[in-house]
C-alpha cells in the first residue's frame, strides 16, 4: 500500500535561514511525488513534482525538492526563508500503477522575522 | 480566470439534515476529486470521478453521495448517515487520468453541524 511520511509536525526556521520539509514515502512501483502548500483557510496549491529524469526539481517560489530513491525520500527546501513562506506543506505520492493520490498529514512552517 | 470555484465558504447545519457542497470548474478537466481534511491527518479521498456519468468510492466514502453530470461540476452530498460531517472539505481537479498531473484545488467549504 501507498503511504507518505513527514515526521515533522511544525519547522521553525529565521527569516533568510534554509529550510527543509521532510518527506519519504512507500510504493509498490515508480512514485510520482509531489509538493502542495496550503495557507490558512485556502485550498491547497501545487509547487512542485517529480516525474522522472533529474533527482532535483525545482518549483514555484523558489522551492526544490530532491528525490533520493534509496531513501525513498522527497524532501522539500528552500536557501533562504521568507516569514510569507510560513504555511503548511503536504507531500503526496502516487505510485506509477495506480490513480489515487496519498497525502501526508502535513508540516506546518513557521518562518520568524 | 480559469479555476476551480466552491461555495459556500462556510455551512452550518443542523444534525440529521443532509447538505449539499458545490464544485465548479472551468479548467476543461476530466477528473474531479473530493477530499476531507481534518486537523492532523491530512486529506482524505471521498469520491472521485475521471469522467462525466462515472464515479468511485474513496477511502471514506461512507455517508457521502456524489454525481457527475456535467464536465464542469462535482456536487458532494453530506447524508445524516455521516457520523462525523464536521470538517474542511476540499475539491480538486485534474486535467485527465494520467498519472502525473498535479492536481488543482477550489477554496474549500468549511461545514459545521451541531
Amino acid at each position: 500500500a501507498q503511504s507518505v511520511a513527514q515526521p515533522e509536525d511544525q519547522v521553525n526556521v529565521a527569516e533568510g535561514n534554509p529550510l527543509t520539509v521532510k518527506c519519504t514515502y512507500s510504493v509498490s512501483g515508480n512514485p510520482y511525488l509531489f509538493w502542495y502548500v496550503q495557507y490558512p483557510n485556502r485550498g491547497l496549491q501545487f509547487l512542485l513534482k517529480y516525474i522522472t529524469g533529474d533527482n532535483l526539481v525545482k518549483g514555484s517560489y523558489g522551492f526544490e525538492a530532491e528525490f533520493n530513491k534509496s531513501q525513498t525520500s522527497f524532501h522539500l527546501k528552500k536557501p533562504s526563508a521568507l516569514v510569507s513562506d510560513s504555511a503548511l506543506y503536504f507531500c503526496a505520492v502516487r505510485d506509477g500503477g495506480g490513480f489515487k493520490t496519498i497525502f501526508g498529514a502535513g508540516t506546518r512552517l513557521f518562518v520568524k522575522a | 480566470d480559469g479555476g476551480i470555484t466552491q461555495s459556500p465558504k462556510y455551512l452550518f447545519r443542523k444534525e440529521g439534515q443532509n447538505v449539499t457542497l458545490s464544485c465548479e470548474q472551468n479548467l476543461n478537466h476530466d477528473a474531479m476529486y473530493w477530499y476531507r481534511q481534518d486537523p492532523g491527518q491530512g486529506l482524505r479521498l471521498i469520491y472521485y470521478s475521471q469522467i462525466v456519468n462515472d464515479f468511485q468510492k474513496g477511502d471514506i466514502a461512507e455517508g457521502y453521495s456524489v454525481s457527475r453530470e456535467k464536465k464542469e461540476s462535482f456536487p458532494l452530498t453530506v447524508t445524516s448517515a455521516q457520523k462525523n460531517p464536521t470538517a474542511f472539505y476540499l475539491c480538486a481537479s485534474s486535467p485527465g487520468q494520467g498519472r502525473t498531473y498535479e492536481q488543482y484545488f477550489g477554496p474549500g467549504t468549511r461545514l459545521t453541524v451541531t
